[in-house]
């Protein structure tokens, strides 16, 4: 039983183009939503968060948007750049992040130069 | 950044032998540690939950005689995993949650452990 969803193993996009990641969620108590880059042979590093409070969160070239009534969130990366290249996992905790994370099965990003 | 320590990286070894997975936070305290196991194509799912000083939480369906974890101080936690068989083959990795910081973005991870059991 998936809670959180990564639909896409992974994606390609060109260097400079916007890359989108999805994400969806089944279970409504989750409230608190994050993003974590994964290199290979390292463990996850957090990318961005966003609170089931706001719909859209940015920080430099990273924006998660969240769509609540469609149990969705999207992060996107524009301009995408080489170094972007990784796994991304989308996570979801419930009591505004304070519970355990429950992971998507990730997708992995290719920035082609 | 904060930086988890996660030893060994990889480890082989035979059926029937016990193997332990250390996890440090090196530059900060850490109450509470999470133990995650990620199968091949498969989502990093939760095992348990270790806080300093107490007994581990189990997630259901995760043997907690099988996966044994210690949290004796607040910067190290170790699992082990006790009579290993092939199907207990798998990534196992560590996060951390700095003392006193309640949000999941203070959370740091180790870099993993591959096991493989012969």
């Amino acid at each position: 039983d998936q809670q959180v969803k990564q639909n896409s193993p992974s994606l390609s996009v060109q260097e400079g183009r916007i890359s989108i990641l999805n994400c969806d969620y089944t279970n409504s108590m989750f409230d608190y939503f994050l993003w974590y880059k994964k290199y290979p042979a390292e463990g996850p590093t957090f990318l961005i968060s966003i609170s089931s409070i706001k719909d859209k969160n940015e920080d430099g070239r990273f924006t998660v948007f969240l769509n609540k009534s469609a149990k969705h969130l999207s992060l996107h990366i524009v301009p995408s750049q080489p170094g972007d290249s990784a796994v991304y996992f989308c996570a979801a905790s419930a009591k505004s992040g304070n519970t355990p994370l429950v992971f998507g099965k990730g997708t992995r990003l290719s920035v082609i130069a | 950044g904060a930086v988890v320590s996660q030893h060994p990286s990889r480890v082989i070894c035979k059926s029937g032998t016990s193997v332990k997975i250390e996890c440090r936070s090196l530059d900060f305290q850490a109450t509470t540690m999470f133990w995650y196991r990620q199968f091949p194509k498969q989502s990093l799912m939760l095992m348990a939950t270790s806080n300093e000083g107490s007994k581990a939480t189990y997630e259901q369906g995760v043997e907690k005689d099988k996966f044994l974890i210690n949290h004796a101080s607040l910067t190290l936690s170790t699992l082990t995993v006790t009579s290993a068989h092939p199907e207990d083959s798998s990534f196992y990795i560590c996060s951390a949650r700095q003392t006193g910081i309640a949000t999941n973005e203070k959370l740091f991870f180790g870099s993993g452990t591959q096991l493989s059991v012969l």
